[in-house]
């Protein structure tokens, strides 16, 4: 079971709808992520949050749009996507922001389908 | 710049065999490696990682990895292959101190034959 907890595990939306990816995790970790994978490809690196603040947004269109409430909740919000945003969207967290020794804990993901 | 190169996209073992899973690093600084594993439907788990302490890294589900700098290699090991291996393996390099980013490999997806 991982400790990371993402919800809906599976989305589907059309072009014009507006929808949400919600991430939580209980362990204390202050830094929290959002990743985008496609089939048979790693994941890339989406949004950091580092105590409940955006700390690297990595050029991502601003159809999606991250938000922080505390730092046990990420969420992703969505808007106007394209079909070529279906894609696995995982979230992460890590103990110590800034300490790059410290494991990232992947969620199971939400699968995103575009229509 | 960080990078990581993980050789073989895919890679067939029968059930009971070794299994090793290439991964090839540079790094301008002493690096943090980490091998996850990636079964279809799910997130990432971690395996295991290195974080400079001992160079035979022991993780879980029987898997192991050995850091070494001067082949700059993190390759993973399990001395006999499961059915229950089979999956998507992913080596990573953490980034710059302070960057909170991973570079990760491109993946090895692991076969394993009855």
């Amino acid at each position: 079971d991982t400790e990371v907890t993402q919800t809906p595990k599976h989305l589907v939306m059309g072009m014009t709808n507006k929808k949400s990816l919600k991430c939580e995790q209980h362990m204390g970790h202050r830094a929290m992520y959002w990743y985008k994978q496609k089939a048979k490809k790693p994941p890339e690196l989406m949004f950091v949050y580092s105590y409940e603040k955006l700390s690297i947004n990595e050029s991502v269109p601003s159809r999606f749009s991250p938000e922080c409430p505390n730092s046990s909740l990420l969420n992703l919000h969505l808007h106007a996507l394209q079909p070529e945003d279906s894609a696995l969207y995982l979230c992460a967290s890590s103990q110590d922001p800034g300490s790059s020794n410290q494991p990232q804990h992947f969620g199971d993901g939400t699968r995103l389908s575009i229509l | 710049a960080q990078s990581v190169t993980q050789l073989g996209s895919h890679v067939s073992v029968s059930e009971g065999a070794l299994v090793l899973l290439r991964c090839n690093y540079s790094s301008s600084v002493p690096p943090y490696l980490f091998w996850y594993v990636q079964y279809p439907n799910q997130g990432l788990q971690l395996l295991l990682k290195y974080t400079s302490a001992a160079t035979l890294v022991k993780g879980i589900n029987g898997f192991e990895a050995e850091f070494k700098k001067s082949e700059t290699s993190f390759h993973l090991t399990k001395p006999s292959a499961h059915m229950s291996d089979a999956a998507e393996y992913f080596c990573a390099v953490s980034d710059l101190p302070g960057t909170y980013k991973y570079i990760f490999g491109t993946g090895t997806r692991l076969k394993v034959l009855a």
